[in-house]
């Protein structure tokens, strides 16, 4: 069970805009940088987003990020079949002094 | 290139020992917060350990505490993990991953992972 909670699922057509929300508390999300990582199956994790709403070079500008209060999203545009993977939000806990995963999202493309 | 290659990866029984190693290249490692991040058969990532660039600090998730170690050599621009009294449910692929510049936890470069065993 994780601390930052995320939707299991989320699925969009080609094209489409999807977002997947992560939700947190005061001392992690409240107080800290959120993160984003895509994982495809066998292969390690790359960034997409980091510091909330910044966007690691090479990564296109259809990702973006942002944070209100206790909760994160990454919003993906322009929806293609290379999407298709699991999504992770992370923050730092300042009580719990680690760094959190949330439980994951798998982004269907339709 | 920059890049970090796990190993020391291994079938093992419950209540065994293991190190991991990172070995560190393309950059000052030295320079970088350094962290190992698992993930378990069918399950989602999991946060394990982290280390400063000095070894000063380091701090480690609950289900390891008092069990793994994580350590660093920065002439050997190496990150280990020490790995004690391993239970089934440590099972996973490991992957080190570093620190980008500036934030001690947003992970910039993983390495390819190394698969642990933990069975009887």
């Amino acid at each position: 069970q994780s601390v930052l909670t995320q939707p299991p699922s989320a699925s969009g057509t080609p094209g489409q805009r999807v977002t997947i929300s992560c939700s947190g508390g005061s001392s992690n999300i409240g107080s800290n940088y959120v993160n984003w990582y895509q994982k495809l199956p066998g292969t390690a994790p790359k960034s997409v987003i980091y510091s909330n709403n910044q966007r690691p070079s090479g990564v296109p500008d259809r990702f973006s990020g942002s944070k209100s209060g206790t909760s994160a999203s990454l919003a993906i545009s322009g929806l293609q079949s290379g999407d298709e993977a699991v999504y992770y939000c992370s923050s730092w806990d300042a009580s719990l002094k680690a760094v959190l995963f949330g439980g994951g999202t798998k982004l269907t493309v339709l | 290139e920059v890049q970090l290659v796990e190993s020391g990866g291994d079938l093992v029984q419950p209540g065994e020992s293991l190190r991991l190693s990172c070995a560190a290249s393309g950059f000052a490692f030295s320079d970088y917060w350094m962290h190992w991040v698992c993930q378990a058969p069918g399950k989602g990532l999991v946060w394990v350990s982290r280390i400063s660039t000095d070894e000063t600090s380091t701090n480690y998730a609950e289900s390891v505490k008092g069990r793994f170690t994580i350590s660093r050599d920065n002439a050997k621009n190496t990150l280990y993990l020490q790995m004690n009294s391993l239970r089934v449910d440590d099972t996973a692929v490991y992957y080190c991953a570093r620190s980008r510049e500036g934030l001690r936890n947003a992970f910039d470069i993983w390495g390819q992972g190394t698969v642990v065993t933990v069975s009887s």
